[in-house]
């Protein structure tokens, strides 16, 4: 299988602890997004990679939230003592180089969190 | 600030029927795109269709189909000859710039689909 793909699926934490999520994305794609998704609403941008740089932040990423992408490959959202708010659904997805940036973003299934 | 609106919180369609999903947007960007994505249960978001707003034709991918129309700000989701398996959450989005030059999707709130045997 050749899409995007995230691990854990699912984690379950306490409150006060720190989690790590990994997304592998499609592997001639350079343009890497994470995106949180609550229940009942759409995904909300989180932060965008071109290769290895980190070019947006959305607001909503706050200080305990930290990603990377060291080799332009795969890339990892770390949360330093979660929240019971934190919980949700983090959503990867990756486009393909092009000069607009127009290019359809495909999607990962998702690491789903539960803080307790 | 650019928005999407998606009205119908769940619908039902019974197999084999036609069945639109509703969608509204507001930008004032004259150029901007229109994406609709499946959810499963599984999570995963599956890219269904895209409409460019300069595209003359409305798009088609197979059984789904994009009514576009441009002057009411609308672009909604026909699913024909539905199938047990259409069964999901159903989103709406649209693209915004950001500084870097790439784009974020702005999604709606989803309508969650039912077909019936």
């Amino acid at each position: 299988d050749t899409g995007v793909s995230q691990n854990p699926r699912h984690k379950i934490t306490k409150r006060g602890q720190n989690v790590t999520f990994r997304c592998d994305p499609i592997s001639e794609h350079n343009r890497l997004y994470w995106y949180r998704q609550t229940l009942g609403q759409g995904p909300e941008f989180l932060t965008y990679f071109q290769n290895e740089a980190q070019l947006e932040k959305s607001r909503l990423l706050s200080d305990r939230f930290s990603a990377e992408r060291p080799k332009g490959s795969f890339s990892t959202l770390e949360i330093q003592r979660t929240e019971q708010g934190d919980s949700a659904m983090y959503l990867c997805a990756s486009s393909p180089p092009g000069g607009t940036g127009q290019e359809t973003q495909y999607f990962g299934p998702g690491t789903r969190l539960l803080v307790l | 600030a650019q928005k999407i609106t998606q009205t119908q919180p769940g619908m039902f369609v019974q197999e084999k029927e036609a069945v639109t999903l509703d969608c509204t947007y507001d930008t004032s960007d004259p150029s901007y795109g229109l994406f609709w994505y499946k959810q499963p249960s599984s999570g995963e978001m599956i890219f269904l269709i895209y409409q460019g707003s300069y595209d003359q034709q409305n798009a088609t991918e197979g059984r789904y189909s994009l009514n576009f129309q441009k002057a009411r700000k609308s672009a909604n989701l026909v699913i024909s000859a539905s199938q047990l398996g259409d069964s999901a959450m159903y989103f709406c989005a649209m693209r915004e710039a950001l500084t870097s030059g790439t784009y974020k999707y702005i999604f709606g709130t989803g309508t969650r689909l039912k077909v019936l045997a």
